[in-house]
């Protein structure tokens, strides 16, 4: 699985659009991106994943660019309950199911 | 459906004793796994496994026994506890025990803190 890049913290104000950023430059054409947040020690959940076309659910949206070297994931009007570590993960289909965690985006939303 | 359910969720051992970890699952999942936690820190896979009675090796396997006699549970077990396995574990299921993009989400239990002093 390619390797991800993460800003290790991050800011936003409550009610505010969140961007998270992830940089997967050795992503390859049949590997898709995953997003995962892990709340206070709480056990991960899943967020989104896509593999080029942007994609949306109740959460959030993931914005993959072009060249699918990275991508964003945006909380649309984040609350004080999204404050949480944000993991961008890459994986690819067929392949063992076996999640691996870089180190994630701290993100702190503010009142 | 209780989902991914682990105990002990607080423990503290003594160097040199052995523990069991316990995960179960009512989901009927194919893939159960372990990841231990350390502060500020990514989750890393200790072992896994890909139905009842076969398991394999993660990234950091080492002072960790598992086994999978029922498709249900899938203890951990710590031999001769090191202060270096003070950490938070979880465990975790998913339906399949290849990605599949289609309805395979990871689900994760709640943690199990573990201290060894």
């Amino acid at each position: 699985d390619a390797k991800t890049t993460q800003p290790t913290s991050m800011d936003c104000a409550e009610g505010r659009a969140a961007n998270l950023p992830c940089n997967h430059s050795t992503i390859s054409g049949n590997e898709y991106v995953y997003w995962y947040r892990q709340i206070h020690s709480q056990g991960p959940q899943y967020i989104i994943h896509g593999l080029k076309n942007n994609e949306t659910n109740e959460m959030a949206s993931l914005i993959i660019t072009e060249d699918r070297k990275s991508s964003t994931l945006i909380l649309p009007h984040a609350t004080l309950r999204d404050t949480a570590v944000y993991y961008c993960i890459v994986r690819v289909e067929g392949g063992a199911q076996k999640l691996v965690f870089g180190q994630g985006t701290r993100l702190t939303i503010n009142p | 459906n209780a989902g991914v359910t682990q105990t002990p969720k607080f423990q503290v051992l003594k160097t040199g004793q052995s523990m069991t970890l316990q995960c179960a699952q009512d989901m009927n999942h194919e893939y159960m796994s372990w990841y231990r936690q350390d502060p500020g820190m990514g989750l890393r896979l200790i072992h896994y496994s890909v139905g009842a009675g076969i398991t394999d090796q993660g990234e950091v396997p080492n002072g960790y026994n598992v086994s999978r006699s029922t498709t249900e549970d899938f203890p951990l077990r710590l031999l001769s506890a090191a202060p270096s396995q003070t950490s938070v574990y979880f465990c975790a299921s998913s339906y399949s025990s290849t990605f599949q993009v289609s309805g395979n989400t990871i689900y994760f239990g709640e943690g199990s803190w573990l201290t060894v002093v």
